[in-house]
């Protein structure tokens, strides 16, 4: 069974910096897709950016982008400029290709912007 | 990406009734799915819920409990029975277009509390 791992459970970064949210996952299968949620406050889930594994080149949302490597099941978030309004909880979640295929979410990690 | 509206945004039930949350999507989608969000968890789908036929559960929910419709390619309901206070918790609403690679987006989530 797919698995998604967040060893992250809270992170924190100063308003204007970068910061890196880690996330690895556990798969046989070769088509699948990678995403990053957002969470804030308000409860709305909010996509920030997703991945095709069959891409290799990293994913890219203005001031967000990844780091995919697939070989080692990883895929991070880098959020360039941190503002604000970042502050939120962050999921990752893979889906198996398939339009019936369903999310498979990280534990999340919670991200504090220190203004 | 689709727009998606859930009613009620919240609501306070007491044990042993139902509460029935709705889910509007502002174009015709393939695949509507319906989570849940312990508090401080992540998500768990519950079902997919298929157009014109019985919704497809996932292991651990039951239809008695998480009975859910879907009529159109734009609507369906979950309803939450028999409440407990291991029920409260938000139920969100996903849906996405065709293809495999289809993105799923959320709707804003139903806060639900049992007394």
């Amino acid at each position: 069974a797919q698995t998604v791992t967040q060893s992250q459970p809270e992170m924190s970064v100063q308003e204007a910096e970068t910061v890196t949210l880690s996330c690895t996952y556990d798969t046989s299968e070769s088509d699948y897709y990678l995403f990053w949620y957002k969470q804030p406050p308000s409860r709305q889930m909010i996509l920030v950016i997703r991945q095709e594994a069959y891409k290799q080149q990293n994913a890219t949302e203005n001031r967000f982008s990844v780091n995919f490597q697939k070989a080692a099941k990883s895929f991070s978030l880098k959020i360039s400029d941190s503002q604000l309004g970042d502050a939120a909880m962050y999921f990752c979640a893979y889906k198996r290709y398939g339009a019936t295929n369903k999310l498979i979410f990280g534990t999340g990690t919670l991200l504090a912007v220190q203004p | 990406s689709a727009v998606i509206s859930q009613k009620p945004s919240r609501d306070i039930c007491q044990r042993g009734t139902s509460l029935t949350i709705q889910c509007q999507v502002d174009s015709q989608v393939t695949m509507m799915f319906w989570y849940r969000q312990q508090p401080g968890q992540s998500l768990t789908l519950i079902a997919t819920a298929n157009q014109g036929s019985e919704a497809t559960y996932e292991s651990g929910f039951v239809i008695d409990k998480f009975p859910i419709s879907r009529p159109n390619l734009t609507f369906s309901t979950l309803t939450v029975s028999n409440l407990s206070p291991e029920d409260s918790s938000i139920y969100l609403c996903s849906a996405s277009g065709t293809g495999g690679a289809d993105t799923q987006y959320f709707g804003p989530g139903t806060r639900l509390t049992v007394l």
